[in-house]
C-alpha cells in the first residue's frame, strides 16, 4: 500500500521556481506516479505523470530518483494563478483504485 | 466537451431522507469512481466502478450505494443521510493506457456539494 508523505503548505513569490517533494516508500514495481492539481470548488485536474526519470510537459516537471520512493513536482515561474492544493499519488491499474490515496495534498500560496 | 458531469451541483437534505447523485462520462472510460472530500482533507474514495457491470467498495464506502447503469453512468445513492455525510462529492472516471504497467489517469467533475442538516 503505497501512501505518500507531501509538506502541508508551501509559499512562493511568483516568478520562482517552485519544488515539491512526494516521499513514497513502499511504492510498487507496477505503481505510476501522478500529480493533481485542484483549485478551490473545483474537482482535481491531472498535471503530470510518470514512472522513472523525469518527465516534463507544458506545465511541469516530474523528477523521480532511480529508487522511486520520492518525487519532486517543479512547477517553473509560478504565477498567482498557480494557488492551489497539489496532490501525489502512487497507485496502477493493476495495483488497483482502492490504493490510489490523495492525501492532505500540498497546498500552494504564491504570494505577489 | 463535456467531460465529466456531475448532478445536481448543490442540495440540503434533512437526516433520514434519501438522495441519488449522477455522473456521466463521455469520454468512453471503461472506469468510473466516487469520492468525498471534507473540508481542508484530501479525496476519500468512496466507490469504484473498474468496468460496467462491476463495482467495488473504495476507502470509505459505509452508508452509500453505487450503480453503474452503463458504460457513461455512475451514480452514487445515500439512503438515509446523515450530517456526518456533509461533503463536496466528486465523480471521476478513468482509462487505462499501457502494457504491462497501465497508466490511470482521472479526470473529475465538477462536484456536487451536500449539506445534511
Amino acid at each position: 500500500l503505497a501512501k505518500t508523505t507531501q509538506p502541508i503548505s508551501m509559499d512562493s513569490y511568483e516568478g520562482q521556481e517552485v519544488n515539491i517533494t512526494c516521499s513514497h516508500n513502499n511504492i510498487a514495481t507496477n505503481d505510476y506516479i501522478t500529480w493533481y492539481q485542484q483549485f478551490p470548488s473545483q474537482g482535481p485536474r491531472f498535471i503530470i505523470q510518470g514512472y522513472k526519470t523525469k518527465v516534463t510537459n507544458e506545465v511541469a516537471s516530474l523528477f523521480i530518483p532511480a529508487d522511486r520512493k520520492s518525487s519532486t513536482l517543479s512547477l517553473p515561474r509560478v504565477s498567482l494563478s498557480d494557488t492551489a492544493v497539489y496532490y501525489c499519488l502512487v497507485g496502477s491499474y493493476q495495483t488497483g483504485a482502492n490504493n490510489l490515496f490523495f492525501g492532505t495534498g500540498t497546498r500552494l500560496t504564491v504570494i505577489p | 466537451n463535456a467531460g465529466v458531469t456531475q448532478t445536481p451541483k448543490f442540495q440540503v437534505l434533512k437526516t433520514g431522507q434519501s438522495m441519488t447523485l449522477q455522473c456521466a462520462q463521455d469520454m468512453n472510460h471503461n472506469s468510473m469512481y466516487w469520492y468525498r472530500q471534507d473540508p481542508g482533507m484530501g479525496l476519500r474514495l468512496i466507490y469504484y466502478s473498474a468496468s460496467e457491470g462491476t463495482t467495488d467498495k473504495g476507502e470509505v464506502p459505509n452508508g452509500y450505494n453505487v450503480s453503474r447503469l452503463n458504460k457513461r453512468e455512475f451514480s452514487l445513492r445515500l439512503e438515509s443521510a446523515a450530517p456526518s455525510q456533509t461533503s463536496v462529492y466528486f465523480c471521476a472516471s478513468s482509462e487505462v493506457l499501457g502494457a504491462p504497467v497501465a497508466k490511470n489517469i482521472q479526470y473529475f467533475g465538477a462536484g456536487t456539494r451536500l449539506s445534511v442538516l
